[in-house]
């Protein structure tokens, strides 16, 4: 696609529901990015795929936290026993090469998450 | 440890101004760096980077940033506000042999008529 695209673009869930979030990547970008962005924490960054490996998994919170990536393209970023405190925006990106060379990354709209 | 500092949540200036907005990396080896713009409700737009090509970067929408190695610093520039730029900017830090990009803060620029 043109872009980077998530889905959905906005979900509200129950406390201790699991909720999974899509990430479909700029079309040939090998690397893989998701990161968080809550009031007060700004940007975290929570795992980096390059292919179907995520050699960098060391911003997940926890281990309600795990993300999976198949084919070298789709992702899905998977939050078990959601809480309070997961509530915000899930921004993925996507680079090509392996970003030695200062390569772009590039942000979807991300998908906003409420926990009520 | 990889940081990268952003001075001022808040920058407010007139329209037509100087727009100026700080960041300063952490590390004697330089990295690369880039400054995004987030709209409301929108995703981070990539406004210009430093990939040590050249140490003056013009970006979009007017905008440039100068890398000082003395200063460990990749302020931010527009010579003249637009309504349009309120928004808020982020500066971020890729250093060699990490993959990740570590984001400073952000600033909020607000732009009065």
């Amino acid at each position: 696609g043109a872009g980077v695209s998530q889905s959905p673009s906005n979900k509200v869930t129950e406390k201790g529901k699991d909720v999974e979030l899509r990430c479909d990547p700029i079309s040939g970008h090998t690397a893989l990015y998701w990161y968080r962005q809550s009031l007060g924490q700004g940007l975290e960054f929570l795992i980096y795929f390059q292919g179907n490996s995520a050699p960098d998994k060391s911003g997940l919170p926890s281990d309600r936290f795990s993300a999976e990536r198949t084919g070298g393209s789709v992702s899905t970023l998977t939050i078990q026993r959601t809480q309070q405190e997961d509530s915000a925006v899930y921004l993925c990106a996507s680079s090509s090469g392996t970003g030695e060379s200062g390569n772009t990354i590039y942000f979807g709209e991300g998908s906003w998450l409420t926990v009520v | 440890a990889q940081s990268v500092t952003q001075l001022g949540s808040h920058v407010s200036v007139s329209e037509g101004a100087l727009v100026l907005l700080r960041c300063n990396y952490s590390s004697s080896v330089p990295p690369y760096l880039f400054w995004y713009v987030q709209y409301p409700n929108q995703g981070l737009q990539l406004l210009l980077k430093y990939t040590s090509a050249a140490t003056l970067v013009k970006g979009i929408n007017g905008f440039e940033a100068e890398f000082k190695k003395s200063e460990t610093s990749f302020h931010l520039t527009k010579p003249s506000a637009h309504m349009s730029d309120a928004a808020e900017y982020f500066c971020a830090v890729r250093y060699t042999g990490f993959q990740k990009l570590v984001f400073g803060t952000g600033t909020r620029l607000l732009v009065s008529p």
